[in-house]
């Protein structure tokens, strides 16, 4: 089946560095990847859709500059939190989409910062 | 050995129909989620429960936190429900099942 390898699982880091999360595709490739954003209690929140090789679509009310994503090849998209704030304290997660396998997730992601 | 089983995997319903998809899980818990994934790949998150049931328009969900089991049904189903629908559980970190895919005909 298909996997996606989302790492880290769990990050601490201090406000004002920058993070960033890797999702693989461990045996296949994924053309789009979407990335998610859960803030505590409450449901999953797409943030951006992106495509291999162009540029992310963002959702509205969601920062382009401040979350960073790149999708250079097929099997790797990262999405770098920048200059982090403890606002964006959250669990992210990653999920691939492929005209065979349909759509896998990643385990997530969940960034603390202090 | 996947924490979250979802069954059935495909589905195909007449509009009209009543459907249910389950969901059983091996993990503790603090909530379970339904998702629903359109075509386009959108996730709209139907449900957050941690215990009893929850009705919202034709969709309920349902869990029974000592059988580690829980259900969505669709009531009076309609094409536009075609989707994929996910169970996750959140176990501090998430488990997805593998969703499922259902069809619904007019």
């Amino acid at each position: 089946g298909a996997v996606v390898s989302q790492h880290p699982s769990w990050v601490i880091c201090k406000s004002g560095t920058s993070v960033k999360i890797e999702c693989r595709s461990l045996d296949f490739q994924a053309t789009t990847m979407f990335w998610y954003r859960q803030f505590p209690k409450q449901s999953l929140m797409l943030m951006a859709t992106s495509n291999e090789g162009s540029k992310a679509t963002y959702e509205q009310g969601v920062e382009k500059d401040k979350f960073l994503i790149n999708h250079a090849s097929l099997t790797l998209s990262t999405l770098t939190v920048t200059s982090a704030h403890p606002e964006d304290s959250s669990f992210y997660i990653c999920s691939a989409a492929t005209p065979n396998y349909g759509y896998t997730f990643g385990s997530g992601t969940r960034l603390t910062v202090v | 050995k996947n924490e979250v089983e979802q069954s059935p995997q495909n589905l195909t319903a007449q509009e009209g129909e009543f459907i249910t998809i389950n969901c059983s899980y091996s993990v503790g818990i603090s909530a379970l989620h339904w998702l629903q994934q359109h075509p386009g790949g959108g996730i709209v998150s139907l449900f957050m429960l941690s215990s009893g049931k929850k009705k919202h328009g034709r969709l309920i969900a349902t869990i029974n936190i000592q059988e580690k089991h829980s259900s969505l049904h669709i009531t009076a189903s309609h094409p536009r429900d075609s989707a994929v629908y996910i169970c996750a559980v959140d176990e501090g970190q998430f488990y997805f099942g593998t969703g499922t895919s259902l069809t619904v005909i007019p």
